[in-house]
């Protein structure tokens, strides 16, 4: 299995500011993607994290909103910005190995704007 | 775009009791994985199914894959204390490289 790191793991932040999540992978990730969780709902697709160009975002999403960087294989970030209090979720980044793309999860950061 | 249902929504069962979960899609599907969070937990990857008809058992879990690769279930036989948590499907098709994520079932189980 892949190994999936993230930080921070919790963050209040206060609305109008932008927050950066940090997500490093080890080396059999071929696909990175970010996830929004509201607590007791199930995973809702962000953007896929693309090595050296644009993510692609999911219906719902824009870059603006969401920037995500993946200058490399195994790190990626996903900022929010100009955060608001429906942005209070937890945010999890997922790698993908293999041919069926089974995923490994970070363990998500919690965010709270107040 | 493709949707996954998933139900129930929750179970509470006694200790030693069975549970199934049920995963239907609207489209065909290139594999199905199944995945479980603990409380306060990431979801953790269990299995994935390929094949049509597929059966595959991990302990006390069996995961099956439908005939047609649009439905799966999930049964775990005695649940015990440890098995609480949500247990998520995902599904994914022929198009592209992302996963489509069911509901989710919650588990409690009463020891």
């Amino acid at each position: 299995s892949a190994v999936i790191s993230q930080k921070p793991s919790r963050d209040i932040c206060q609305r109008g500011t932008s927050l950066t999540i940090q997500c490093q992978v080890d080396s059999q990730v071929t696909m990175m993607f970010w996830y929004r969780q509201q607590p007791g709902q199930s995973l809702t697709l962000i953007a896929t994290a693309n090595q050296g160009s644009e993510a692609t975002y999911e219906s719902g999403f824009v870059i603006d909103k969401f920037p995500i960087s993946r200058p490399n294989l195994t790190f990626s970030t996903l900022t929010v910005s100009n955060m608001s209090p429906e942005d209070s979720s937890i945010y999890l980044c997922s790698g993908a190995t293999g041919v069926g793309f089974q995923q490994y999860f970070g363990p998500g950061t919690r965010l709270t704007v107040t | 775009g493709q949707q996954v249902m998933q139900i129930p929504q929750y179970q509470h069962v006694q200790e030693g009791e069975d549970f199934t979960t049920y995963c239907n899609s609207s489209t065909t599907l290139s594999n199905i994985q199944w995945y479980k969070q603990r409380p306060g937990g990431h979801p953790v990857f269990l299995i994935q199914l390929v094949k049509s008809g597929e059966v595959k058992k991990q302990k006390r879990l069996t995961f099956q894959f439908g005939e047609a690769k649009k439905n799966s279930s999930l049964h775990i036989t005695a649940t015990q204390t440890t098995d609480v948590g949500t247990y998520f499907c995902a599904g994914k098709n022929n198009a592209g490289n992302m996963l489509t994520f069911g509901g989710g079932t919650r588990l409690m189980v009463k020891p």
